[in-house]
């Protein structure tokens, strides 16, 4: 099964700073990682896919790099309602693995 | 518009079974995959299993492998997890998921969720 750990766990951040998650594999499989945006209550939302490609709809200052074993989602300027829980998730194999989630919360 | 609502959840006790419901509406259901992710208190996401659009395929992730079962009924537009021998570590909300069929993507709606809680 592929592991993926994600940190930090949780990340303070205030309102217009640069966030930056990393997603880390325990093989390599290419670029098929997906990040998720999750808020109490609510269904998980899709940001990123191919682990750069934007969903249709998302804000521009999400974006998504990497390949092989290492990832990364960057927030260049982070907004009130970004402030959730953010998944990676693995679709190059089963059983699907998603990391642990990092929370990002208000300093 | 696309809705998923599972049914189902509810107390049960260390070893019994349980038998979760999700009623698909607002897209063609038999042209999906179809996935269960759950979710335990305090805790991430947690894949549970697939099941291919035509019912050829199915994957379960190993925590559950040999107890879960996954179907779906096409004629009732309803996807189904049959659940036995459950233990408290399966105690979670189970979100009923549908799967795009496009970039190779896993997700894209998503239920509710109906909550599971194995006790005695």
């Amino acid at each position: 099964d592929i592991q993926l750990t994600q940190s930090p766990s949780t990340l303070s951040a205030s309102v217009g700073d640069r966030v930056t998650i990393t997603c880390r594999a325990s093989e390599t499989f290419s670029s098929w990682l997906a990040w998720y945006q999750h808020k109490p209550g609510k269904a998980p939302k899709l940001l990123m896919y191919k682990a750069s490609t934007l969903e249709s709809g998302v804000p521009p200052r999400f974006s998504g790099s990497g390949s092989g074993t290492e990832f990364t989602l960057t927030i260049t300027s982070l907004q009130a309602d970004d402030f959730a829980t953010y998944y990676c998730q693995q679709y190059y194999s089963f059983p699907r693995t998603f990391g642990q989630g990092t929370k990002v919360e208000i300093k | 518009q696309v809705q998923l609502v599972e049914s189902g959840g509810g107390v049960v006790r260390p070893g019994r079974s349980l038998r979760l419901s999700c009623a698909a509406s607002g897209f063609t259901f038999r042209n999906h995959a179809m996935h269960w992710v759950r979710q335990a208190p305090g805790k991430g996401l947690e894949w549970v299993a697939v099941l291919w659009y035509d019912e050829s395929k199915e994957y379960y992730a190993n925590s559950v492998k040999g107890r879960f079962s996954i179907s779906r009924d096409t004629s009732k537009n309803t996807l189904y997890l049959q659940m036995n021998s459950l233990r408290a570590e399966d105690t979670a909300v189970y979100y009923c998921v549908r799967d795009p069929g496009r970039d190779g993507l896993d997700f894209d709606y998503w239920g509710q969720g109906t909550l599971v809680t194995v006790s005695s």
